[in-house]
């Protein structure tokens, strides 16, 4: 199965600053089909990104996504306080489904 | 808008089985270009996907393989759900389960729709 790594763990910013996370994957994502998710304490993940680059709906467009193979990144261009919260990559390329350990956004 | 509901007890005993269900509404558990998904997450094994049910002119299962001995998804299309038996369940198996939902004709691929997740503990 493919082992997704993100980095940093926590990246400790200031509300406006841009934000800039990694993904990294143990074997080439097929068709780069990577996602990613923000989670805040106690609720599900809500889905930001798809197919690497696109936006899902109603997501604010300071979230993009880039990448492809084995490296993808998630930038936040100006944070919002609301971003605050904890970052999960996901690819859906290949079997199993698989997920990385997350990178926690902090004030 | 399209919801998922989650039922199911919060507290197996171990060697037991864990069900829960995931209701559904504004869209259908029979649906060509949706897949029906558990998924958990606990702070030792992070997000992991557990299966999958879906229907294309048949129905069909998948599952991941660090389950695939214990686990059972199936579709009720006459109550518009579907559920999650895991078997033999052990303290590893504690975890927030969420059903999720993926959109496309393709089974594999995101969650756009998630349920509100049900804390399971499994402890005698």
């Amino acid at each position: 199965e493919i082992v997704l790594t993100q980095s940093p763990a926590t990246l400790s910013l200031s509300p406006g600053e841009r934000a800039t996370l990694s993904c990294g994957a143990s074997h080439s994502v097929s068709n780069n089909y990577l996602g990613w998710y923000q989670q805040k304490s106690g609720l599900a993940p809500r889905l930001l990104i798809y197919d690497s680059s696109t936006r899902a709906t109603g997501i604010p467009d300071r979230f993009s996504g880039s990448g492809s193979g084995t490296d993808f990144t998630l930038t936040i261009s100006r944070l919002e306080p609301e971003d605050f919260a904890v970052y999960y990559c996901q690819q859906y390329g290949n079997s199993p489904l698989t997920f990385g350990g997350g990178t926690k956004v902090e004030i | 808008q399209v919801q998922l509901q989650q039922s199911g007890p919060g507290l197996v005993k171990p060697s037991q089985t864990l069900s829960l269900t995931c209701s559904i509404s504004g869209d259908s558990v029979s649906s060509n270009i949706a897949s029906w998904n558990w998924i958990r997450q606990s702070p030792s094994r992070g997000l992991e996907w557990l299966g999958r049910t879906y229907y294309r002119s048949r129905w069909y299962n998948d599952y991941a393989p660090s389950v695939k001995s214990r686990i059972t998804i199936n579709p009720d299309t006459s109550k518009n759900q579907f559920s999650l038996q895991l078997n033999s369940v052990t303290p590893e198996d504690t975890a927030v389960y969420y059903c999720g939902r993926v959109y496309n004709s393709n089974p594999r691929g995101v969650f756009d729709i998630w349920g509100q997740g049900t804390v399971v503990t499994v402890s005698s």
